[in-house]
């Protein structure tokens, strides 16, 4: 298992629930990622904070609320999901300045019903 | 925007064999970073192997080994003699300079006893 790890990793929520999904890094980087995981689709990229400050926002839907209180926590918030939002949610961090791979969390399985 | 392909949706290898997984890219860049990510079913996606664009030497880990022609746009990955637990679903990702990753749909790899 790497340094980054994920809560909850299994989640099924109804259409009107509020949901948050937590990631959490040991590993002291300064740039962490939110990523959308569809099957036979690309890993689609949400969310990148750079020393908590976000910098990049790819046309994801309100719906999908990213916090990051400090580097080492990220969370997303959830909130009138729809069904087609069901996916493996990844967290990944890096360190932002250094031409280094991203290490991944496990995922959170999420199902919208 | 930089794209990243995977034609082989799905491959198998004999245990012992070799196999080699195609990707291709498309970037106006010349500074980047290209990455082989493995995720195996269930389990947190790892890096494989990296490479550097700068770099004309081919990227070596073990039995892993990449064919990178930039001329060409290709990063292919080779695994020599072929171990059961190298069935996995394997990325194909690029970094650029600007730390943004851009991932393939993978290329889904059985091995065969």
């Amino acid at each position: 298992e790497t340094g980054v790890t994920q809560t909850p990793r299994h989640l099924v929520m109804g259409m009107t629930n509020k949901k948050s999904l937590k990631c959490e890094q040991h590993l002291g980087h300064n740039a962490m990622y939110w990523y959308k995981q569809s099957a036979k689709k690309p890993l689609e990229l949400m969310f990148v904070y750079n020393f908590k400050e976000q910098t990049e926002n790819n046309s994801v839907p309100s719906r999908f609320s990213p916090e990051c209180p400090n580097s080492s926590h990220l969370f997303l918030h959830l909130h009138t999901l729809q069904p087609e939002d069901s996916a493996l949610y990844l967290c990944a961090s890096s360190q932002g300045d250094d031409p280094y791979e991203q290490y991944f969390g496990p995922g959170t399985r999420l199902t919208v019903t | 925007a930089q794209t990243v392909t995977q034609s082989q949706p799905e491959m198998s290898v004999q245990e012992a064999e070799t196999v080699t997984l195609s990707c291709t890219y498309d970037t106006s860049e010349s500074d980047y970073y290209l990455f082989w990510y493995k995720q195996p079913p269930s389990r947190q996606m790892i890096l494989v192997i990296r490479q550097e664009a700068y770099k004309q030497q081919n990227a070596t880990e073990n039995r892993f080994s990449v064919n990178f022609q930039k001329a060409a746009k290709s990063f292919s990955l080779k695994i020599s003699d072929s171990q059961l637990g190298d069935a996995a679903m394997y990325f194909c990702a690029y970094r650029s300079a600007g730390n943004q990753f851009y991932f393939g749909t993978g290329t889904s790899l059985t091995v065969i006893p």
